[in-house]
């Protein structure tokens, strides 16, 4: 499981509250990515990050805001939680292997805002 | 940016047939196409990948294809068995960039 952890595993809020979701790593790979799955959307990037404190935005980073403050935690915000942010939230890896860009997920964080 | 279609949207086969999944990219500088597995309720799994120097890679059942001069990559399982039910997602990217843009995902269900 490439040593990625995600919490909380299950979230349920209301819309407007603030949300944090987390994702550690163990083995001090410099990549990490938060993806959003939704049905018919397969996966899709929110943001990545490719060191301490260096972050950049995906395919659908409005709505939401990521830290790192440290290589082995990411950290993806919902300022203000809506509804379209209901959704199965992937952290991954990316490991340098026989082929680069070897992507490694986590196990997910299913966030269900009422 | 990299644009990735995926078809088809849902496959059905009988145990013990093959099944065969397509994807197109858009990015001519796109070199590496892994493919993921995701079981119901899990995390997508990678389990086998190609970069644009080969043409084709076999891991037992599993196959891959790649055409790139027509942009186009294809996911072959053969001997289907009831744990290939799953969905499959293709992704593409380029060398310089670790970045992976995502097919929209094939639901393969195997009939016993």
């Amino acid at each position: 499981d490439a040593g990625i952890t995600q919490s909380p595993r299950h979230k349920v809020t209301e819309t407007g509250t603030p949300v944090t979701l987390r994702c550690h790593q163990t083995e001090n790979h410099r990549y990490m990515y938060w993806y959003r799955q939704d049905p018919g959307h397969g996966l899709r990037l929110i943001h990545y990050s490719y060191g301490v404190k260096d972050t950049d935005k995906g395919e659908v980073s409005d709505g939401y805001s990521v830290s790192r403050s440290k290589t082995e935690d990411f950290l993806l915000t919902l300022e203000s939680a809506t509804s379209s942010q209901t959704s199965v939230y992937f952290c991954a890896i990316s490991v340098r292997g026989q082929t680069y860009n070897e992507q490694f997920f986590g196990p997910g964080t299913r966030l269900t805002v009422l | 940016g990299e644009n990735v279609e995926q078809h088809p949207s849902t496959l059905s086969v009988q145990e013990g047939d093959s099944a065969v999944i397509k994807c197109t990219y858009s990015d001519s500088a796109s070199n590496y196409f892994p493919w993921y597995k995701q079981e119901l309720g899990k995390r997508p799994q990678l389990i086998i990948d190609i970069r644009s120097n080969v043409g084709e890679k076999k891991d037992q059942r599993i196959a891959v294809t790649l055409n790139k001069t027509a942009k186009h990559f294809s996911l072959h399982i053969t001997e289907t068995q009831p744990e290939d039910s799953a969905v499959y997602f293709c992704a593409a990217s380029r060398s310089n960039d670790y970045k992976l843009s995502f097919g929209a995902g094939t639901t393969v269900t195997v009939r016993a």
